[in-house]
């Protein structure tokens, strides 16, 4: 099956541990993206990636890292230096061509709570 | 400033009747919009996208809606099952140029009562 997949579902964190989210997606689209949601919230950008190797800051990017070494994966990493990391976690994907717009796809989220 | 809001957060419907879900954008330049639906839980799946050389775009029980002159896009699901109750966003991505990000509105939670 073509999809995005993203895990853990759940991840529990300690203050001051830094954790890494997976995110893998098979559809061969370029751009990928990373967003937190927060209850009652809608989804706010925290990095995303048109192309291997590189990648710029969305709306939210303090105390978050990422990567994008493959095509296919763009792992997300919540730092200590991220004062309010429990939230719920997305991924997405989209093809680019040209001047238009595509639609991005989802994954189904990781759950990040910080005890 | 940029924003994309909604007009209501909740709306509750009987099963059978249609459904209108509301959004507001205020960047002029939008020129792609896209509907969400989100299940609690779960990951946005994609419902449906209009691009600003449209007015109206139809797909399975669902028809959007863009008024350019007052900046409003609407969603509307004909006879709505329980099935749809979810939360709907909006989302617009019209700076032009290369860029892909797609801002999101808070969404409306959508209660389809059997």
């Amino acid at each position: 099956d073509g999809g995005i997949t993203q895990s853990p579902k759940y991840l529990f964190r300690k203050e001051g541990q830094n954790v890494t989210l997976s995110c893998e997606q098979n559809l061969n689209h370029d751009a990928m993206y990373w967003y937190r949601q927060d209850p009652g919230q809608g989804l706010r950008l925290i990095y995303y990636s048109q192309i291997v190797n590189d990648f710029q800051k969305g709306d939210i990017a303090e105390g978050y890292s990422v990567s994008r070494e493959k095509k296919e994966s763009f792992p997300l990493t919540v730092t200590s230096a991220q004062k309010n990391p429990t939230a719920f976690y997305l991924c997405a994907s989209s093809k680019i061509s040209g001047m238009s717009y595509n639609e991005q796809f989802f994954g189904p989220g990781t759950r990040l709570t910080v005890l | 400033g940029e924003s994309v809001g909604l007009h209501l957060p909740t709306l509750s419907v009987q099963e059978g009747d249609n459904s209108i879900i509301n959004c507001a954008y205020s960047n002029s330049a939008s020129d792609y919009f896209i509907w969400y639906k989100q299940e609690s839980g779960k990951g946005p799946q994609f419902i449906i996208d209009i691009r600003s050389n449209m007015d109206k775009r139809q797909g399975q029980r669902v028809t959007v809606l863009l008024n350019k002159t007052v900046k409003h896009l609407s969603l509307q699901i004909a006879a709505t099952q329980p099935g749809d109750s979810a939360v709907y966003f909006c989302a617009e991505n019209g700076r032009g140029g290369s860029n892909y990000k797609l801002t999101f509105g808070k969404g409306t939670l959508l209660t389809v009562n059997p």
